[in-house]
């Protein structure tokens, strides 16, 4: 069956970085596109970017422009967002999901991974 | 402020039928970009609930269904149950933005 499953939570201090990993299982890695959707706490559901794992192409979106990476390890199944010059409004719950074929929408998510940021 | 706009709460006593209203503008939904719906229960990850507008992916009950009409989109869940309690979200992709965008969210409450 298909999973996705995020590292643990993290505790930042601001203006440093952060790095989550996903790491996929149950289906051929590199065919689909995989996105990260962050949500601060009580607040909605925020696009960032994705990646496409066959090819390594990624988007991000323009709020996030210059301060977010998407990047894949094919042999790890693995997809890993670094976000930079963190603040205390980045304290968010961070998803990766897939999209199932281009559809721009998400059939499978990960469990999320708490980042908080904190001086 | 959200790129597509939902209502904050709708409620609905067990076994009625509620609906949450999606409305986007030329660069998304009416641009004929694909609506998607999700549900969110407290502390776990969305779950997908209807793609494409109007399609159930596999083990979603047929109490929920979706539609869209020009810049606007509707979830519908009839027969509500004490477990439907939850966010929904509907997302699609927006060309000015160039990237994909989610509403505010709609808490619904069952009475």
């Amino acid at each position: 069956q298909v999973q996705l499953v995020q590292s643990g939570a993290e505790v930042k201090r601001p203006g440093t970085s952060v790095k989550v990993s996903c790491k996929a299982s149950g289906y051929t890695f590199t065919t689909y596109t995989l996105h990260w959707v962050r949500q601060a706490p009580g607040q909605r559901l925020e696009w960032m970017g994705w990646i496409i794992a066959g090819n390594g192409y990624t988007r991000y979106s323009q709020k996030f422009q210059g301060r977010v990476t998407i990047a894949r390890d094919t042999s790890a199944s693995t997809v890993y967002m670094e976000l930079s010059s963190l603040r205390s409004q980045d304290t968010s719950v961070y998803f990766c999901a897939r999209d199932p074929g281009g559809g721009y929408y998400f059939d499978y998510w990960g469990q999320g991974t708490l980042v908080t940021v904190s001086s | 402020q959200s790129v597509l706009t939902q209502p904050p709460s709708v409620s609905g006593a067990p076994g009625q039928r509620v609906t949450i209203s999606c409305t986007g503008s030329s660069s998304n939904l009416g641009a004929g970009y694909d609506v998607h719906w999700y549900q969110q229960l407290p502390g776990t990850a969305p779950k997908l609930l209807i793609y494409v507008h109007k399609n159930r992916p596999s083990g979603v009950p047929d109490r929920f269904s979706g539609s869209k009409s020009g810049t606007s989109a509707s979830l519908a869940i009839t027969g509500l149950q004490a477990e439907d309690e939850a966010d929904y979200y509907c997302q699609s992709y927006d060309s000015s933005l160039s990237g994909v965008v989610f509403g505010g969210g709609t808490k619904l409450t069952v009475l």
